[in-house]
């Protein structure tokens, strides 16, 4: 049972423009959600973070948009550049005591120069 | 400053043998995660320690896999009469203790298992 979904697993987008990435999760307790980005051979790097108490939260050209009543995060890029090409998993915070993350599948995003 | 560190960066092994991946935390970091990404999947966690114990081990697949951790720092991930299932990239991260680590873990390069 997937609680965390990233239903696109591509996503093609000319420089300049913006990136929309989606998740959607299904446990209703999450009140702790990430965006990790991910090059070929490498670990996942944080991106960005958003608390329940809030709907939005930007950092320079990366912003996460959280709607709590439909259970649907996305993260905007915006512009997109071509070094934003990379794999972007989606994860929610497990709020138990282990605050283990609970990833997406992973988008694939690329920026077209 | 050193990030999270993992060897070997690649295993090929055969079906039925034993495997040792290991992971060194940043310094300072008390939470460890292992976690692993089969082929078109997430990263599936694993199991999570807090110093030296593990009350989370409810990620481990079968009784083939075990983790140790040991003075607070290195960890160690053990898969027992591998299986070709059992090919993947394991990711080792480490934080703060939680709540405060929660924020972010920092994640290793990984160690990617092939099982012929």
């Amino acid at each position: 049972d997937q609680q965390v979904k990233q239903n696109s697993p591509s996503l093609s987008v000319q420089e300049g423009r913006i990136s929309i990435l989606n998740c959607d999760y299904t446990n209703s307790m999450f009140d702790y959600f990430l965006w990790y980005k991910k090059y070929p051979a490498e670990g996942p790097t944080f991106l960005i973070s958003i608390s329940s108490i809030k709907d939005k939260n930007e950092d320079g050209r990366f912003t996460v948009f959280l709607n709590k009543s439909a259970k649907h995060l996305s993260l905007h890029i915006v512009p997109s550049q071509p070094g934003d090409s990379a794999v972007y998993f989606c994860a929610a915070s497990d709020p138990s005591g282990t605050y283990k993350y609970i990833f997406g599948t992973g988008t694939r995003l690329k920026v077209l120069a | 400053g050193a990030g999270v560190s993992q060897s070997p960066s690649n295993k090929v092994t055969e079906k039925g043998k034993d495997v040792e991946l290991r992971c060194d935390p940043i310094s300072g970091h008390t939470a460890l995660y292992w976690y692993r990404q089969s082929l078109g999947q997430g990263l599936e966690f694993l199991i999570y320690f807090q110093g030296n114990s593990a009350p989370d081990k409810s990620g481990l697949p079968s009784d083939r896999f075990s983790a140790e951790r040991t003075g607070g720092s290195v960890s160690t991930l053990t898969i027992q009469r591998t299986q070709q299932e059992d090919s993947a990239v394991y990711l080792c991260a480490s934080s703060h203790p939680p709540p405060i680590g929660r924020s972010e873990q920092f994640f290793g390069p990984g160690t990617r298992l092939t099982v012929l």
